[in-house]
C-alpha cells in the first residue's frame, strides 16, 4: 500500500535549535518525495522535492531508500518557520496524484 | 494570473442539499486536481483531470460526487445530497505537467 507516515503531530523547539521533521513512506517502486508547508492563514505551498536536491529557507531533506525515509532538517530554527509541514509522495509518472501524510505542526518559540 | 482561485471560500449548507464548487487553475496548467482535507488529516486525493479528461478518481469519490472540467479550463466539483461527513476543506491544485502543484486557498464546506 502507498502510505506516508509522519509520526509527530507536534514538534516544539526553541529558536536556534536544530529541527528534524520525520517522514517515512511505503511505496512499491521509485516514488518522488516532497515537503509542503502551510503557514498560518496561507495556502499549501511546495517547500522542496527530493529530485531538486536544493535547500529552501535553510531546509534540506535527503531521501533514504534503505530506511524509506525523507526527513526534513534545518540546523537553526527561526520563529517564522512555525507552520504545518506535510510530507507527500507520488509515482514517477507525470500527473500521478500526491499522497500526503497527516502533517506535523512545527512551533518555534523564542 | 494570480494563481489558483477557488470559489466560494466558505459554504454552509443544510444536510441533503446540493453544492457546487469552482476552481480556476493557472491558465497554462493542463493538470487539475481536487483534494479533501478534514481536521487533523493531510489532503486526500479525490480526482484528477488532464485538460478536459478525468483520468483518475479516488474511492473517496462516492456516487454523490461529480467533477467536470469543460474545455479544459475551470473545473467544478458537485456534491449531491450532502451529509455531515462531507464537511471538510476542498482543495484544488493545478500543475503544468511536472510534479510542482500550485494549490488554491480551498473551499470550506460545513454541512448542518
Amino acid at each position: 500500500a502507498q502510505r506516508v507516515t509522519q509520526p509527530e503531530k507536534l514538534l516544539s523547539v526553541f529558536k536556534g535549535a536544530p529541527v528534524e521533521l520525520k517522514c517515512n513512506y511505503s511505496y512499491s517502486g521509485s516514488p518522488e518525495l516532497f515537503w509542503y508547508v502551510q503557514y498560518s492563514r496561507q495556502r499549501l505551498q511546495l517547500l522542496l522535492r527530493h529530485i531538486s536536491r536544493e535547500s529552501i529557507k535553510g531546509f534540506t531533506a535527503d531521501l533514504n531508500k534503505g530506511e524509506t525515509s525523507f526527513h526534513l532538517k534545518k540546523p537553526f530554527a527561526q520563529e517564522e518557520d512555525s507552520a504545518m509541514y506535510y510530507c507527500a509522495l507520488s509515482g514517477n509518472q507525470a500527473g500521478t496524484a500526491l499522497i500526503f501524510g497527516k502533517g506535523t505542526t512545527l512551533s518555534v518559540s523564542s | 494570473d494570480t494563481g489558483v482561485s477557488q470559489d466560494p471560500r466558505h459554504k454552509i449548507t443544510k444536510r441533503g442539499q446540493n453544492v457546487t464548487f469552482r476552481c480556476d487553475p493557472i491558465s497554462e496548467h493542463n493538470r487539475l486536481y481536487w483534494y479533501r482535507q478534514t481536521l487533523g488529516q493531510g489532503p486526500e486525493f479525490l480526482t484528477y483531470f488532464q485538460n478536459e479528461a478525468q483520468l483518475e478518481k479516488s474511492r473517496l469519490l462516492s456516487d454523490r460526487f461529480s467533477a467536470e472540467r469543460p474545455k479544459g479550463s475551470f473545473s467544478t466539483l458537485e456534491i449531491q445530497r450532502t451529509e455531515q461527513g462531507d464537511s471538510a476543506m476542498y482543495l484544488c491544485a493545478s500543475s503544468p505537467g511536472h510534479h510542482g502543484y500550485t494549490f488554491g486557498s480551498g473551499t470550506r464546506l460545513t454541512v448542518v
